[in-house]
């Protein structure tokens, strides 16, 4: 069965900053990986994916991940953070099925 | 503008009362879901739908019920039978199977008391 698991339930970081969200999946092959944000009280929006291809994606709103095999990972990050990027974000993975983390809360610091 | 409605943005019922959230897409998305989500824990899915008057239980699907008469919409009731439905739920929709991205509306925040 397929998993994923996302290390931090919080973070925080200040204006500025640099971010990196982990996240680990459980799978026997390659699966589809996907980032998504939500803002409180919100439905989720869809940052960026990864079917195949570069290894690198880049998404909406300046973030980034990079796919890695031999780690089973699919990491998130953004260069600079901003106040507007305080949100719970998950990753989901698809192998046999669509499976979502638990998510990781960005708290920013002023 | 295309997107996904859901219906009401709260919802508040008596124990032991059925209620049926809305949800209702003008993506022309073959798919349709329903997840629950609740606090410190990812999304859980309830139903799924991959063409209309078809669908499939997800991981918890019991006390919940769907219909897929239309392919714009994919409405959900919570039963009396589900014994802990204070939740917040949010629909969803892809293009195609179950492969694709999905497309989240703004959720419903029920509260049963």
């Amino acid at each position: 069965a397929q998993s994923v698991t996302q290390p931090d339930i919080h973070i925080t970081v200040s204006e500025g900053a640099s971010l990196e969200l982990r996240c680990n999946y459980s799978y026997g092959a390659t699966p589809y990986l996907f980032w998504y944000v939500q803002s409180p009280g919100q439905g989720l929006q869809l940052l960026l994916k990864y079917f195949s291809g570069d290894t690198l994606v880049q998404g909406i709103k300046g973030f980034e991940a990079e796919f890695k095999r031999s780690q089973s990972s699919f990491n998130l990050r953004k260069p600079s953070v901003h106040w507007s990027d305080a949100a719970e974000y998950f990753c989901a993975v698809y192998g046999q099925n669509f499976v979502f983390g638990p998510g990781t809360r960005l708290s920013v610091l002023p | 503008d295309g997107g996904i409605t859901q219906s009401p943005k709260y919802l508040f019922r008596k124990e032991g009362q059925n209620v049926t959230l809305s949800c209702e897409q003008n993506l022309n998305h073959d798919a349709m879901y329903w997840y629950r989500q609740d606090p410190g824990q990812g999304l859980r899915l309830i139903y799924y739908s991959q063409i209309v008057n078809d669908f499939q239980k997800g991981d918890i699907a019991e006390g919940y019920s769907v219909s897929r008469e239309k392919k714009e919409s994919f409405p959900l009731t919570v039963t009396s039978a589900q014994k802990n439905p204070t939740a917040f739920y949010l629909c969803a929709s892809s293009i195609g199977g179950y492969s694709y991205e999905q497309y989240f509306g703004p959720g419903t925040r029920l509260t049963v008391t």
